[in-house]
């Protein structure tokens, strides 16, 4: 069974509409992660939360916002989607910055 | 910032290769050095990490030796198999043991 479950697997937005992508996990861990992967930055970090604050963020865009309702989900709000956000998102957890486990990601398409 | 440079882009063998990716990092005092696993449709997953000088990472028959002389951290197996295909990464996690920064990654690909 997946311990970390992203939802949706795959989704098509059209540019400018504003998406959710939904990160839950089921490993006790405190500390979660979203990554990005495109063709043109591989694995790229975005942000870390731990005990649902937010700890680090390497997202230039305020288009980009996680939320995290309970201490183990960490959504991914996405607003004014471009084209140039198409990718790979990986939603992560450790337990106190020990080893990260990812999750399968949400394959993401703006057209 | 922190970040590792790996150099291959790709990597094409036959089975019963040796395998050499290389990996050097760039950071103050003692980072994790992680090397990380990713097969088609899933996310990457760790192999083995080290966190101190001279100390050895295995598993699966691949290994590393973190070198904080040569800022190196280079992954290696004697013998590959098809099924060793994927891309590889590897990643650091600085001195505060923050989130893990990916390299670009290697594509191995292994012909039986």
């Amino acid at each position: 069974d997946p311990k970390i479950i992203q939802k949706p697997k795959y989704l098509v937005a059209v540019t400018g509409s504003e998406k959710i992508l939904i990160c839950e996990q089921y490993l006790g861990h405190n500390a979660m992660y979203w990554y990005r992967q495109s063709a043109k930055k591989p694995l790229e970090f975005m942000f870390s939360y731990s005990y649902q604050k937010l700890m680090d963020n390497q997202t230039a865009s305020s288009r980009f916002q996680p939320q995290s309702s309970k201490k183990n989900h960490l959504d991914l709000q996405i607003t004014a989607l471009k084209p140039d956000d198409s990718a790979t998102y990986f939603c992560a957890s450790s337990q106190y910055r020990t080893e990260v486990f990812f999750g399968k990601g949400t394959r993401l398409t703006v057209v | 910032g922190d970040s590792v440079t790996q150099t291959e882009g790709q990597v094409a063998l036959s089975e019963e290769d040796f395998l050499t990716i290389h990996c050097n990092y760039s950071a103050s005092g003692y980072p994790t050095l992680f090397w990380y696993v990713q097969y088609p449709g899933e996310g990457p997953q760790l192999l083995f990490r080290a966190s101190r000088d001279k100390e050895k990472g295995s598993s699966r028959g691949f290994e590393a030796t973190y070198d904080k002389g040569t800022t190196s951290f280079h992954l290696r197996k004697a013998s590959v198999q098809e099924s060793d295909s994927a891309v590889y990464y590897c990643a650091l996690s600085d001195r505060n043991n923050n989130a893990p920064r990916f390299g670009a990654g290697t594509k191995l690909s292994v012909k039986p």
